[in-house]
């Protein structure tokens, strides 16, 4: 399979505790995005790579995100001291034009 | 900013009707990118669509196609003789212009599902 993959794909956390995601991108892509949904809505932009370099931060992305790409390939995304309103499904994108995505880590925090 | 709505929430049609989806935008960008996802139940997004501003000609690809109109901003999506299949929610999206960035907007989502 040479698709967007993540991982885990579910995540059950209490509130307080550190989680990191881990997206690997379509091998070829040197743009990687991630991205935030919750129910009932689209998807909203988080951050964006090009290769290792983190180019854009939404205001969505308070102090307790923080993301990487350490050699521009996988990225992780972790969220500290999570709060029940962190709970969503975060995607990872990758591309060179249109952006695929990967099928998604979904967070819930009790 | 950027801004993309999809007044429709839900559609609830029967197999083999056609069915529209609206998406209006906007945008102060002269040029920018325009999109279609599809969510089905497994919540992967299917990249359906690109098109480019200064490409105003409609695109028809199998049952699906495309009606891009600049002058009122919208980008709406028809289905042909829909099927269960196509129960998913649709994504309209908008990007800026090609360069270093190409974060997408999305809308809320049009819930569509087709009845047997």
């Amino acid at each position: 399979d040479t698709g967007v993959s993540q991982d885990p794909r579910h995540k059950i956390t209490k509130r307080g505790q550190n989680v990191t995601f881990r997206c690997d991108p379509i091998s070829e892509h040197n743009r990687l995005y991630w991205y935030r949904q919750t129910l009932g809505q689209g998807p909203e932009f988080l951050t964006y790579f090009q290769n290792e370099a983190q180019l854009e931060k939404s205001r969505l992305l308070s102090d307790r995100f923080s993301a990487e790409r350490p050699k521009g390939s996988f990225s992780t995304l972790e969220i500290q001291r999570t709060e029940q309103g962190d709970s969503a499904m975060y995607l990872c994108a990758s591309s060179v034009e249109e952006q695929y995505f990967g099928p998604g880590t979904r967070l819930t925090v009790t | 900013a950027q801004k993309v709505t999809q007044a429709q929430t839900e559609i609830s049609v029967v197999e083999k009707e056609d069915v529209t989806l609206d998406c209006v935008y906007e945008t102060r960008d002269t040029t920018y990118y325009l999109f279609w996802y599809k969510q089905p139940p497994s919540g992967e997004l299917v990249f359906l669509i690109r098109r480019n501003s200064f490409d105003e000609q409609n695109e028809i690809s199998g049952r699906y196609s495309w009606n891009f109109q600049k002058s009122t901003s919208s980008f709406n999506f028809t289905i042909t003789a829909s099927q269960v299949v196509d129960s998913a929610v649709y994504f309209c999206a908008l990007s800026p212009p090609g360069g270093s960035n190409y974060k997408l907007t999305f809308g809320k989502g049009t819930l569509l599902t087709v009845n047997p």
